[in-house]
């Protein structure tokens, strides 16, 4: 499968913990976009990478979140100190970004349960 | 700010009659405006943007910038559209999409 992928697809934790996703975008995709999805919602903003650099990050992006691409590659996105309002599918998206149109190509998830 | 609004969460329409999914958004400027599908157990992916004015599985969708509007049709439904729809804009190539809240669109038999 050529398309993004994440890791893990599930993740079920106790409030207090730490979390750390993965995602990887389609090979040769410079930019790269997080999203958190909830119940009813539509996806929502969270931050996004041009290569390493982190380009813009939603009000939404608490200061237990932060977002790393080190090597203009895969992503991580951690979470400390989780809390139940952290519950949610957390999205990554990739698009090429260096032609007139750049569709973001989406990956399956990362469903979070915070207990 | 910037809002998609999609008034329907959930629309039930029989098999081989129209679909219309309406959509508006709140922006002064030129948006790039889509809309995008999640069938069950698949990803997101886009359906279909408006400067491409194309028609994909038969759906079509119009911008009209007086109403901001930009509602997704389709003459005749077939079971397979049933689905998750979501309307989004974008204000510059690259930057973030926003989305709407989605409207559960069920084909009827």
């Amino acid at each position: 499968d050529t398309g993004v992928s994440q890791d893990p697809r599930h993740k079920i934790t106790k409030r207090g913990q730490n979390v750390t996703f993965r995602c990887d975008p389609i090979s040769e995709h410079n930019r790269l976009y997080w999203y958190r999805q909830t119940l009813g919602q539509g996806p929502e903003f969270l931050t996004y990478f041009q290569n390493e650099a982190q380009l813009e990050k939603s009000r939404l992006l608490s200061d237990r979140f932060s977002a790393e691409r080190p090597k203009g590659s895969f992503s991580t996105l951690e979470i400390q100190r989780t809390e139940q309002g952290d519950s949610a599918m957390y999205l990554c998206a990739s698009s090429l970004g260096t032609v007139s149109y750049n569709e973001q190509f989406f990956g399956p998830g990362t469903r979070l349960t915070v207990l | 700010a910037q809002r998609v609004t999609q008034p329907e969460k959930l629309l039930s329409v029989f098999k081989g009659a129209p679909v219309e999914l309406k959509c508006n958004y709140s922006y002064s400027g030129s948006p790039e405006l889509f809309w995008y599908v999640q069938y069950s157990r698949q990803r997101l992916q886009l359906l279909l943007r408006h400067i491409s004015r194309e028609s994909i599985k038969g759906f079509t969708a119009d911008l009209n910038k007086g109403e901001t509007s930009f509602h997704l049709k389709k003459p005749f439904a077939q079971e397979e559209d049933s689905a998750m729809y979501y309307c989004a804009l974008q204000l510059n190539r690259d930057d973030k999409i926003i989305f709407g809240k989605g409207t559960r669109l069920h084909i009827l038999p």
